[in-house]
C-alpha cells in the first residue's frame, strides 16, 4: 500500500542533543512538509520541500533543519537550539498539478518528548 | 494575514443526532479548502477537498459544503465511530516561492455517544 512511514512513533531528546525524525513516501509525490502540532493550535509549517534538493522554511523553522536528498525522503533534525521541541510532528506529501496543489497526505506522526 | 477559524471546539452528540461544524475563513485567492478527520495519536485523514462557492461533496455520513466565507461539514445520523477531530485547511495564492500555503485550523473535537 502506498503512504507515508514516519519512525519513530515515540522519541525522546536530553538537553543539548540533536534528534532526526525519519519521513519515507511511496506515492511518487513530489511536495514534502513538516507540520507541529500542540494542544489547542492548529498545524504549523516547519520546512516545505517541492523538488529534490530544494526545501524552504515555514513559518516556524527556528532550531529544525532538513535534507532532500531523495524524492521518497525528508527527515527532520530537531537542534538543541530549539528550546520547546516538546510536541507531535507529521510530515505530509501532496502531488503538485499547475495552479491546485493537490491535498496533502499525513503520516501517523511522532512524538517527541524531553526527558 | 490568512486565518482559519472552526467552531464549536468540542461537540458531543447522541448517536443519531445530526449536527454541522463550521469553518469560517478570510484568505487572500482562496485555491481550495479542505477536510480532514484527526484520530488521537495518528496524523490527519484527508476527507473533501473544495474548491469554489456552492461546492457540496459528500462520503457516507458526512457532506461538506462551501460558501464565500466558510464551508460546513453536516454529519447525519453520527455513529460513535465517527467520533474524531476534524480540522479545516485553506490553500491560498501562491507565494513567492511558489508554493500555495496551507493554514489549518485548530478543530473540532468530535465525540458520539452510543
Amino acid at each position: 500500500d502506498g503512504g507515508i512511514t514516519q519512525s519513530p512513533k515515540y522519541l525522546f531528546r536530553k538537553e543539548g542533543q540533536n534528534v532526526t525524525l525519519s519521513c519515507e513516501q511511496n506515492l511518487n509525490h513530489d511536495a514534502m512538509y513538516w507540520y507541529r502540532q500542540d494542544p489547542g493550535q492548529g498545524l504549523r509549517l516547519i520546512y516545505y520541500s517541492q523538488i529534490v534538493n530544494d526545501f524552504q522554511k515555514g513559518d516556524i523553522a527556528e532550531g529544525y533543519s532538513v535534507s532532500r536528498e531523495k524524492k521518497e525522503s525528508f527527515p527532520l533534525t530537531v537542534t538543541s537550539a530549539q528550546k520547546n521541541p516538546t510536541a507531535f510532528y507529521l510530515c505530509a506529501s501532496s502531488t503538485i498539478q499547475g495552479a491546485r496543489n493537490q491535498p496533502q497526505h499525513f503520516g501517523d506522526g511522532t512524538r517527541l518528548s524531553i526527558l | 494575514e490568512d486565518q482559519v477559524t472552526q467552531s464549536p471546539e468540542a461537540l458531543r452528540l447522541q448517536e443519531g443526532e445530526s449536527s454541522s461544524l463550521n469553518c469560517s475563513y478570510t484568505v487572500s485567492g482562496l485555491r481550495g479548502l479542505f477536510w480532514y478527520r484527526q484520530d488521537p495519536g495518528k496524523g490527519p485523514e484527508f476527507l473533501f477537498t473544495l474548491y469554489s462557492a456552492g461546492e457540496e461533496k459528500e462520503k457516507e455520513r458526512l457532506k461538506a459544503t462551501l460558501t464565500k466565507k466558510e464551508s460546513f461539514l453536516h454529519i447525519t445520523a453520527p455513529k460513535p465511530e465517527d467520533s474524531a477531530t476534524y480540522l479545516c485547511a485553506v490553500q491560498a495564492l501562491l507565494d513567492s516561492g511558489g508554493y500555495q500555503k496551507v493554514t489549518f485550523g485548530t478543530g473540532t473535537k468530535l465525540q458520539v455517544i452510543p
